[in-house]
C-alpha cells in the first residue's frame, strides 16, 4: 500500500527553528513536495526534493533521505504567520501526488 | 490568488441529492487535478485530466465523475450524495501532462450534506 506519516502536531515558540518530518512508503517515488495549508484556506506550493539533500528558499529549507524514505521540512525565524498545516506529498510512480495527513503547526508568541 | 477558480464555494444539499462543481483552471494550463479533504484530514486525490483525456484515478467512488471540455475547464459531478460526502473539494492545475509536481490549487468548494 501507500502510506506517508507526518506528526500531527507541532507547537513552536516564534523566532525560533521547527523540523516536520514525513516518512513515506509508496509505490515508486518520484520526489517529494511540500504544501502549506491555512485554516480554511487553499494549498500552496512550498518546495520539491526529487534527490537526496537540503533545497533551500528563504526561511524555509527541505530535505530528503531516498534510502531512508525520509524527508523533513525546516521552518526557520518562525513567524506568527506560520501557523498552518504542512502536507508532505510523494508524486508516485503513475504521476498521482499522494499526501500525507498533514501537521498541524502552532507557533507562540 | 493561484489563478485558479471554483464554483460554487458553498454548497449545500441533502442526501440523495446530485451536485455540479466546476473549475476553471489557471490560463494556459492543460492538467485538472481533483481532491477530496474531509474535515482534519489530508487531500485524497481523486482524478486527473490533461488536455481533455482522463489521465488518473484515484479512490473515487462510482457515484462520482468528472470531465474537462475543449475550454480546459472541468466539472466534478457527484450522484447520490451520502453525509459521508461533506468535505472540501479543490481542484488543482499545472501546465505539465503529470509529471509537473507543482500544483496550483483553487479556492475549493465546501460540500455540505444533510
Amino acid at each position: 500500500g501507500q502510506s506517508l506519516e507526518q506528526p500531527s502536531e507541532v507547537t513552536a515558540v516564534e523566532g525560533a527553528i521547527v523540523q516536520m518530518n514525513c516518512t513515506y512508503q509508496t509505490s515508486g517515488f518520484y520526489g517529494l513536495s511540500w504544501y502549506q495549508q491555512h485554516d480554511g484556506g487553499a494549498p500552496t506550493f512550498l518546495s520539491y526534493n526529487a534527490l537526496d539533500g537540503l533545497e533551500e528558499t528563504g526561511r524555509f529549507s527541505s530535505f530528503l533521505s531516498r534510502s531512508d524514505s525520509y524527508g523533513y521540512l525546516l521552518l526557520q525565524e518562525l513567524q506568527m504567520k506560520d501557523s498552518a498545516s504542512y502536507f508532505c506529498a510523494v508524486m508516485d510512480s503513475s504521476y498521482k501526488l499522494i499526501f500525507g495527513s498533514g501537521t498541524r503547526l502552532l507557533v507562540r508568541p | 490568488d493561484s489563478g485558479v477558480t471554483q464554483t460554487p464555494k458553498h454548497l449545500i444539499t441533502a442526501t440523495g441529492q446530485r451536485v455540479t462543481l466546476r473549475c476553471s483552471p489557471r490560463s494556459g494550463d492543460l492538467s485538472v487535478y481533483w481532491y477530496q479533504q474531509s474535515l482534519d484530514q489530508g487531500l485524497q486525490f481523486l482524478i486527473h485530466y490533461y488536455n481533455g483525456e482522463e489521465r488518473a484515478k484515484g479512490n473515487i467512488l462510482e457515484r462520482f465523475s468528472a470531465q474537462q471540455f475543449p475550454d480546459l475547464h472541468s466539472e466534478l459531478n457527484l450522484s447520490s450524495l451520502e453525509l459521508g460526502d461533506s468535505a472540501l473539494y479543490f481542484c488543482a492545475s499545472n501546465v505539465g501532462d503529470g509529471t509537473n509536481y507543482e500544483q496550483y490549487f483553487g479556492p475549493g468548494t465546501r460540500l455540505t450534506v444533510t
